[in-house]
């Protein structure tokens, strides 16, 4: 079936805004992860769903980044008053977790997110 | 904290000519997976290889192969026959067996194949 799918592509917003970022999982995928890669940076880790509860929020930046998983399907990572170092591409990925120790990961093309 | 370095910013590639990228890690865990990912202009990062630190035998995918010195804490990724598809960001990565979702990215490479 289809890949993990990001909207908007691209987003451009004025500081102090709040921006909604959704993730599709691939179907039947239970893990979802979202990293953030800023320029000319890898991508950095920023939370970990499995199912609807977050496992694992360690990296996100402050109390301004927040994500839901509420069905345990789509994601939304939601920023607050929104500043120009949270520029970056947000990429979002899932996988199975079939019970063994690796499961591949799979990304989207991610979301550009341009803060003025 | 897990560091992962690529030391090479840029590297330039004549088609089928082969090319090695590299990348050196810290880490005081004993069990963990190494990998290389591509990303393309398109922006979505694909899988090109994995390599688990238990395995003595390095991981090979057609015309990609790694160079695996688990003493050293390197993990070199070839290329060979380079192909202008192959013109992208690639990154290293490093997860641990413990924490089997957590990737751990290096600052990348772009290579770029030339015609």
């Amino acid at each position: 079936g289809a890949g993990v799918s990001q909207t908007p592509s691209n987003k451009v917003t004025e500081k102090g805004k709040y921006v909604e970022l959704r993730c599709d999982p691939i179907s039947g995928h239970t893990a979802l992860y979202w990293y953030r890669q800023s320029l000319g940076q890898g991508p950095e880790f920023l939370i970990y769903f499995q199912g609807t509860g977050a496992a694992d929020d360690s990296g996100l930046p402050n109390d301004r980044f927040f994500a839901v998983r509420p069905e345990g399907s789509v994601s939304t990572l939601k920023i607050q008053r929104t500043e120009r170092g949270d520029s970056a591409v947000y990429l979002c990925a899932s996988s199975s977790r079939s019970g063994s120790s690796y499961n591949e990961q799979f990304f989207g093309p991610g979301t550009r997110l341009t803060v003025l | 904290a897990q560091t992962v370095t690529q030391s090479q910013p840029e590297m330039s590639v004549q088609e089928a000519e082969t090319v090695t990228l590299s990348c050196t890690y810290d880490t005081s865990e004993s069990n963990y997976y190494l990998f290389w990912y591509k990303q393309p202009p398109s922006r979505q990062m694909i899988l090109v290889i994995r390599q688990e630190a238990y395995k003595q035998q390095n991981a090979t995918e057609n015309r990609f192969s790694v160079n695996f010195q688990k003493a050293a804490k390197s993990f070199s990724l070839k290329i060979s026959d380079s192909q202008l598809g192959d013109t992208a960001m690639y990154f290293c990565a490093f997860m641990k067996y413990s924490n089997d979702y957590k990737l751990s990215f290096g600052a990348g490479t772009t290579v770029t194949v030339r015609a």
